[in-house]
């Protein structure tokens, strides 16, 4: 079955640190993968996306590439804000099948 | 636009009762999801729909019913409350491609919080 593993967390980094939170994914065909992040007491909210092998998502300097040949699509930040501080989850779509990572809780102190 | 609604916020049930959350969408969306969270086990897929009419069962679907009667609506019933269903619940919904079988990011409500004791 379509699965997806994500880094356990917490993660706590210091302002203007480099984050990379790791996602790897099992799908029985090739989904689009998406990275959501949820702040406090609010539901999800899409942070980017990639539909094909090789395409990069990119927003609010989070970047992640999907990576077919090692099955991963890795969220990166150059440099963390205080702001950046929730919840994120790597998540997969594949026909009418969607599935979430257990989600990273990220910490950023200033 | 309100974007995807969900009532109520909070909810406190005694086992064995019943109720039934609702989620509207003013999108025009196809696809409309029930989802659980839980601590440590990210989002859980509970029930969804691809239209008007149609329902189909997801990843942990026991001890849940839903209903689209209605294109903006999907509504969320638990028949028999258990103490396992306190999770906070939320509903999304997306449109989808039929031509490229691709499914669109998701949208999703601010999410109900239910107990149950």
């Amino acid at each position: 079955g379509n699965s997806v593993t994500q880094m356990e967390g917490p993660v706590t980094l210091s302002e203007e640190a480099f984050l990379t939170i790791n996602c790897t994914y099992t799908a029985t065909g090739y989904p689009s993968l998406f990275w959501y992040v949820q702040y406090p007491g609010e539901g999800l909210q899409l942070l980017l996306k990639a539909t094909k092998a090789d395409d990069k998502g990119s927003n609010k300097g989070f970047e992640a590439t999907y990576r077919k040949e090692t099955t991963s699509f890795h969220l990166e930040k150059g440099s963390v804000q205080v702001s950046d501080s929730a919840v994120y989850f790597c998540a997969l779509a594949l026909a009418n099948d969607m599935r979430f990572g257990a989600g990273t809780r990220l910490t950023v102190k200033p | 636009n309100a974007g995807v609604t969900q009532t109520p916020k909070f909810r406190v049930l005694k086992t064995g009762q019943s109720m039934t959350l609702l989620c509207a969408q003013d999108m025009n969306h196809e696809y409309m999801y029930w989802y659980r969270q839980d601590p440590g086990m990210g989002l859980r897929l509970i029930h969804y729909s691809v239209g008007e009419g149609t329902t189909a069962k997801g990843e942990v679907p026991d001890g849940y019913n839903v209903s689209r009667l209605k294109k903006q609506n999907f509504l969320l019933g638990l028949e028999s409350a258990a103490p396992s269903q306190t999770s906070v619940y939320f509903c999304a919904s997306s449109f989808f491609f039929p031509w490229t079988g691709e499914i669109h990011e998701q949208y999703f409500g601010p999410g109900t919080r239910l107990t149950v004791t």
